[in-house]
């Protein structure tokens, strides 16, 4: 298998233009996960999906956020407009399993987002 | 106060040192607790898992989790420059939710 699959890998844009981040999961996991990592504040989760339904958005920031989840094989995150506070490295993951037991996330390579 | 704290480090040893990276929390819910390395400009990748409390160990890596201290280690034996990376702790309880909670990351040099 690919592993997940993210683009682009790098975007560069300017303060109030739309960003879309695109993720492709492996194939069979049931579990998506958006995060987003900073130097000052980690590896934070944005919001994640089971079986294409979104369960936990309480890590999106603001309502210039928002994620979609298609069909079980596509998944976007979007800002709008964006900011350059949203300058980060967002990844996404995908697990097998992730309910009442834990199961491993496989982390895409991520997207390095800058907002100029 | 954060949920679970890491030192930043950065931490930065001599090839063939034994390393220790440790978290502590807060949440006494927690049930599973992992460790995941992230190379520079890479993604995490899980390195040990530990359900409850205990020692696990897997070549030359040992992961502790002392529950009643809320304390967790992973241990790095004739650590290698190839474990440079940046080490992240990660937890949950238990329940129908997948959700992860992170430590901020401990960065991790091994000079050779």
């Amino acid at each position: 298998d690919a592993g997940v699959i993210q683009s682009p890998r790098h975007e560069v844009t300017e303060m109030g233009q739309e960003v879309t981040l695109r993720c492709k999961p492996i194939s069979g996991h049931d579990y998506l996960f958006w995060y987003r990592q900073t130097m000052m504040r980690g590896l934070e989760l944005l919001i994640y999906f089971n079986n294409n339904v979104p369960i936990d958005d309480s890590g999106m920031p603001e309502d210039r956020f928002s994620a979609k989840m298609p069909n079980a094989s596509f998944s976007t995150l979007k800002i709008q407009p964006s900011e350059p506070r949203d300058s980060a490295v967002y990844f996404c993951a995908s697990s097998l399993y992730g309910g009442e037991y834990s199961d491993t996330q496989y982390f895409g390579p991520g997207t390095r987002l800058t907002v100029l | 106060q954060k949920e679970v704290e890491q030192d930043p480090g950065p931490l930065s040893v001599p090839e063939g040192a034994i390393v220790s990276l440790n978290c502590t929390y807060s949440n006494s819910a927690f049930q599973y607790f992992m460790w995941y390395r992230q190379y520079s400009r890479k993604g995490p990748e899980l390195l040990m898992y530990t359900y409850s409390s205990g020692n696990k160990e897997d070549g030359r890596f040992t992961a502790q989790v002392d529950k009643s201290s809320k304390y967790i280690s992973l241990f790095i034996r004739d650590s290698q420059p190839s474990d440079s990376a940046t080490y992240l702790c990660a937890m949950k309880g238990s329940g129908n939710t997948g959700k992860l909670i992170f430590g901020q990351g401990t960065t991790l040099q091994v000079k050779p």
